[in-house]
């Protein structure tokens, strides 16, 4: 059974720190990965999303994500992170019929 | 519009009576996605269009659920006799293809099933 997991249900980073999200996902094989934020009132926006190729990817709001096949993980970080930042962040693989499997989310709280 | 809509925003209804979620997604998007966000299931993935056609209908919570497309575009999500545990807020999206393509998001129906 596809499955992806989010383990820490709430971080709480100091602005201008470094953060770093995990997600691990069991699929029958690699799968698409994508991380979404969704803020407040706000929809689902899409971060980043991995295909293939180059591991490490870069997406919006200076967040990247890096691939790692052997540990089946997708992990998100941010050098520095702005207040703007809190939000809930969910890891999702998935894609086409089988729609996107998604994390619990990671409840992100910045402290000034 | 640029985006994904769905109507209406909020929903709130009795339980036992029939209510339909309407999504409307990016002109060209040829799949259509439904998912439900609840505080005790999370984020999960009901059902997809590609064009009209739906192929797996088992991530429908119950025969109460179902739901259509039609001209490759509208979709609505119809849930009859509505429970208290179908309060959640529901989610469309759409994606040029299938596959991995970036799939844009809705803000959402909130039902409230009294």
């Amino acid at each position: 059974a596809q499955s992806v997991t989010q383990p820490d249900i709430h971080i709480t980073v100091s602005e201008g720190a470094s953060l770093e999200l995990r997600c691990n996902y069991s699929y029958g094989a690699t799968p698409y990965l994508f991380w979404y934020v969704q803020s407040p009132g706000q929809g689902l926006q899409l971060l980043l999303k991995y295909f293939s190729g180059d591991t490490l990817v870069q997406g919006i709001k200076g967040f990247e994500a890096e691939f790692k096949r052997s540990q089946s993980s997708f992990n998100l970080r941010k050098p520095s992170v702005h207040w703007s930042d809190a939000a809930e962040y969910f890891c999702a693989p998935g894609g086409g019929a089988d729609g996107l499997t998604f994390g619990k989310g990671t409840h992100l709280i910045i402290q000034p | 519009g640029a985006g994904v809509s769905q109507s209406p925003s909020n929903k709130v209804t009795e339980k036992g009576k029939d209510v339909e979620l309407r999504c409307d997604p990016i002109s060209g998007h040829t799949a259509l996605y439904w998912y439900r966000q609840s505080l005790g299931q999370g984020l999960e993935f009901l059902i997809y269009f590609q064009g009209n056609s739906a192929p797996d209908k088992s991530g429908l919570p119950s025969d109460r659920f179902s739901a259509e497309r039609t001209g490759g575009s509208v979709s609505t999500l119809t849930i009859q006799r509505t429970q208290q545990e179908d309060s959640a807020v529901y989610l469309c999206a759409s994606s040029f293809a299938g596959g991995g393509e970036t799939q844009y998001f809705g803000p959402g129906t909130r039902l409230l099933v009294l």
